[in-house]
């Protein structure tokens, strides 16, 4: 299984700031995954960083709201932008590791994100 | 559309006692199935999944999952809880489309509770 990092690991932001999650794995995956999970609540998809292209978002999830890079096949970054107290949540990264089995995805240990 | 159901958002059981969480989905294709544990402030760590053949899997910490395509279920067992099992387990579902796709749906989770 792939080894995931998460920096920050948790952030206390003020309204209307950007916040910049980085996530990094140990060996190259083959897809990453950027989820969101809300407070007492299950794990929603936000959207697939694609290496070297823009990433594929889910429904209700944007772009200009969640810009996403993914510049090499071991690191990518989800930022949260113009922020509102809404937005906190658990912010996880997710792979799809080379060698693993079929479908099976590894989850970094998550950024706890708190928007005042 | 595929949904996963998990029906008890909170499972409390006595230590040594057996536990059953239960998952229920609906697919209109197969599907890979997967139990995740996460433990307070920690990301998901993957329990136990199926993807083919003999329907009854065994995963880490003594866990195991059946897999019934008739009453498309997917319940998780454990014969003996421990303390350290507390935690937030989650059953997800990913379809198999042919071409492959690594989306998850997760279900609502269930917190399990082990009492002294």
């Amino acid at each position: 299984s792939a080894v995931i990092s998460q920096k920050p690991s948790r952030d206390i932001c003020q309204r209307g700031t950007s916040l910049t999650i980085q996530c990094q794995v140990d060996s190259q995956v083959t897809m990453m995954f950027w989820y969101r999970q809300q407070p007492g609540q299950s794990l929603t998809l936000i959207a697939t960083a694609n290496q070297g292209s823009e990433a594929t978002y889910e429904s209700g999830f944007v772009i200009d709201k969640f810009p996403i890079s993914r510049p090499n096949l071991t690191f990518s970054t989800l930022t949260v932008s113009n922020m509102s107290p809404e937005d906190s949540s658990i912010y996880l990264c997710s792979v799809v590791g080379r060698g693993t089995g079929p479908y099976e995805q590894y989850f970094g240990p998550g950024t706890r994100l708190t928007v005042t | 559309a595929q949904s996963v159901t998990q029906l008890d958002s909170q499972v409390p059981v006595f230590e040594e006692a057996p536990v059953e969480l239960r998952c229920n989905y609906s697919s209109s294709v197969s599907v890979y199935l997967f139990w995740y544990v996460q433990y307070p402030n920690q990301g998901l760590q993957l329990l136990l999944k199926y993807l083919s053949g003999s329907t009854l899997v065994k995963g880490i910490n003594g866990f195991e999952a059946e897999f019934n395509k008739s009453q498309t279920s997917f319940h998780l067992r454990k014969p003996s809880v421990h303390i350290s099992d507390t935690a937030e387990y989650f059953c997800a579902v990913s379809e198999i489309w042919g071409s492959g796709t690594y989306k998850y749906i997760f279900g609502t989770g269930t917190r399990l509770k082990v009492l002294a």
